[in-house]
């Protein structure tokens, strides 16, 4: 069974630093590793998606690794700003299966 | 298409009661799957379809929760006789056939429920 590890599971910075948030999965025989934001009380937003044969995946201030032989994704936010704000969680399908698998999230506070 | 809709967006209701969810995924997504998240969790998958076709129930759907697709377009979620553990975000989410380089899922933006 694939589990999914995020840390920290908060983290508040000064508006302008660098975010890194960690991920770490269990099962390397994935297809893809997908990670989301929540604001609270809302559903899920999309941010990036990395196939296992890519190493990495860039939107905007927005950057995520794959290590898959190790198990392991890193999202780098540059230069937060307070509306960088909320919950990030990554999430992946293992191999030959639909269901994701999702970490309890790293949330996040930006400090104007 | 603006993605995958949900409604309600909050729904309360008295303990016993009986509730029901709908989603409306992305049109040309034959993939169709609810998830609930309790607070400070990750979302736990419950269901999933393909087209019309109920394809798996997490052991976390009990006999009072029944997800139905007719016609391989919206879903329904119906819960039965809720109870205050039932309070939670029911996500809905979308996507096409994964095939081998696997697509990504598009998430609603959920119905939250409370049970009191």
């Amino acid at each position: 069974k694939q589990e999914v590890t995020q840390i920290p599971a908060a983290l508040s910075v000064p508006e302008g630093e660098n975010l890194v948030l960690n991920c770490s999965f269990t099962d390397s025989a994935i297809y893809n590793l997908q990670w989301f934001r929540q604001d609270p009380g809302k559903g899920l937003t999309s941010l990036l998606l990395i196939q296992s044969s890519q190493r990495e995946q860039t939107s905007g201030r927005l950057n995520a690794s794959l290590d898959k032989s190790s198990g392991r994704s890193t999202l780098y936010i540059a230069a937060s700003q307070p509306g960088d704000s909320a919950t990030y969680l990554c999430a992946v399908p293992a191999s030959n299966d639909y269901k994701l698998s999702f970490g309890a999230g790293t949330t996040v506070t930006v400090r104007a | 298409d603006t993605g995958v809709s949900q409604d309600p967006r909050h729904k309360i209701t008295k303990r016993g009661q009986n509730v029901t969810f709908r989603c409306d995924p992305i049109s040309e997504h034959n993939r169709l799957y609810w998830y609930r998240q309790t607070l400070g969790q990750g979302p736990e998958f419950l269901t999933y379809f393909q087209n019309e076709a109920q394809l798996e129930k997490s052991r976390l759907l009990s006999d009072r929760f029944s997800a139905e697709r007719p016609k391989g377009s919206f879903s329904t979620l119906e819960i039965q006789r809720t109870e205050q553990g039932d309070s939670a975000m029911y996500l809905c989410a979308s996507s096409p056939e994964t095939g081998e380089l696997g697509y990504g899922y598009t998430f609603g933006s959920g119905t939250r429920l409370t049970v009191v």
